[in-house]
Parts: C-alpha cells; sequence; structure tokens
C-alpha cells in the first residue's frame, strides 16, 4: 500500500520568496516520487522525479526536492519565487516493484500563490 | 507536449446515458491510464492498461469501464452515467525503458458534467 500526504492545501508567496511545499509518503517497498505542477485547465506537467541514486534531485523552472528516508518525506523547494510559479503543485508516489509497481498515488494537491 | 490527444474536451450530460471518453496518443508507449480529479482528492486511478487488450482496475474503477483494442487508443466508458461521476477526466501514458517505468505523461483532460 501506498498514500502521500501534502501539508497546506494553499501556501502564499511572495515574490523573491522561498517556496516550500510539503509532501510525505507512506510506501511498503522503495518508493518513486514525483512532483508535478498544474496550469489552470491544463493536464499535469512534471517538474522534477527520484527513482534511485542522489536524493536531491534537480527538476525544471529552478525546483528542486531531496528525498528524506527517514523523514519519509520528499519536499519542493525553490529558492525564489516567480509570478509564473502560481499553480497546483501534485506530490505523486510509485512503488519500485510489486503489484503498485508504475501505479501513482497522488496528494491532494497544494494551490501555490504568489503575491507581488 | 507528449502527443496525448483527449476527446472530448468538455461534455455536459444527463444522468442515465452512457459516456464514452476518448484518449489517442502518437508515442506507441505501452502503459495508458484514466484518473479522475475532485477537489481534496488529488488524482485517482480508475483503470490502466499494460497493453492492446490488457487493462486493470485501479482505485476507484466501480461504474466504469475500459477498452484498448489498438496501441494508440484507450476509451473510457460510463455505462449510466451518475453525478457522482462529475468530474475531469485526465489520461495519461508511459513506457519502459531498460525495464524502468518511465514518469507519466498527461493529456489535458476531458470536463464532464452530469446533471
Amino acid at each position: 500500500a501506498q498514500s502521500v500526504t501534502q501539508l497546506g492545501s494553499h501556501v502564499s508567496v511572495s515574490e523573491g520568496a522561498l517556496v516550500l511545499l510539503r509532501c510525505n509518503y507512506s510506501s511498503s517497498v522503495p518508493p518513486y516520487l514525483f512532483w508535478y505542477v498544474q496550469y489552470p485547465n491544463q493536464g499535469l506537467q512534471l517538474l522534477l522525479k527520484y527513482t534511485t541514486g542522489a536524493t536531491l534531485v534537480k527538476g525544471i523552472n529552478g525546483f528542486e526536492a531531496e528525498f528524506k528516508k527517514s523523514e519519509t518525506s520528499f519536499h519542493l523547494t525553490k529558492p525564489s519565487a516567480h509570478m509564473s510559479d502560481a499553480a497546483e503543485y501534485f506530490c505523486a508516489v510509485s512503488s519500485s516493484r510489486g503489484t503498485s509497481y508504475g501505479k501513482l498515488t497522488f496528494g491532494q494537491g497544494t494551490i501555490l500563490t504568489v503575491h507581488p | 507536449d507528449a502527443g496525448i490527444t483527449q476527446s472530448p474536451r468538455h461534455k455536459v450530460t444527463e444522468t442515465g446515458t452512457p459516456v464514452t471518453l476518448r484518449c489517442h496518443q502518437t508515442e506507441n508507449h505501452r502503459y495508458m491510464y484514466w484518473y479522475r480529479q475532485d477537489p481534496g482528492h488529488g488524482l485517482r486511478l480508475i483503470h490502466y492498461s499494460y497493453g492492446v487488450k490488457d487493462t486493470d482496475k485501479g482505485e476507484v474503477s466501480d461504474g466504469y469501464s475500459v477498452s484498448r483494442s489498438k496501441t494508440e487508443d484507450f476509451l473510457l466508458t460510463l455505462e449510466s452515467a451518475t453525478s457522482s461521476q462529475t468530474s475531469v477526466y485526465f489520461c495519461a501514458i508511459s513506457e519502459s525503458n531498460g525495464g524502468l517505468r518511465q514518469p507519466q505523461h498527461f493529456g489535458d483532460g476531458t470536463r464532464l458534467s452530469i446533471l
């Protein structure tokens, strides 16, 4: 079984401020972890992924996330927010093997608002 | 963008009517998925396919059926639509590379309203 919890359904930051979106996961086997972004009336776009190897992963648009096994977390950060970062962000988990391999379980999403 | 086309993009229908949503891909990917997106729930897997005529149920499959007769097309059918199936439906595709399942890429969604 696998699950994802995103802490905070809404996050608001000022332009130029640090962005931190929190994600905790549960998985009975080593997980694969993903962050997706969704702009209004669009599909989901992959920001970054963790499968194996380096625990700090860099994605598009200046975002990065760190896999912390001991904390079962995969928080998304960006040093300086831009107005164009305003969107909804989804954390997702997939098992690395077994019956849930390849199947994504999503968190409920976090809406990021960026103020001028 | 990955070559995924969902049709229709918007549909309004009445309770009890059958509805079919289509997902068409031009990437020749093996795996295809149907999700529904509802506020507060993120995306939830309805059904998925791991090849032509090979499908399986996801987390919220009740009231839905799927078919895949060709690699490029994955159909989602609501046999008798209910208001609880009002949602935004997303199709996704993925492939394996060296045994490692690649990330899923998503279509632009179908907004379905059932009155």
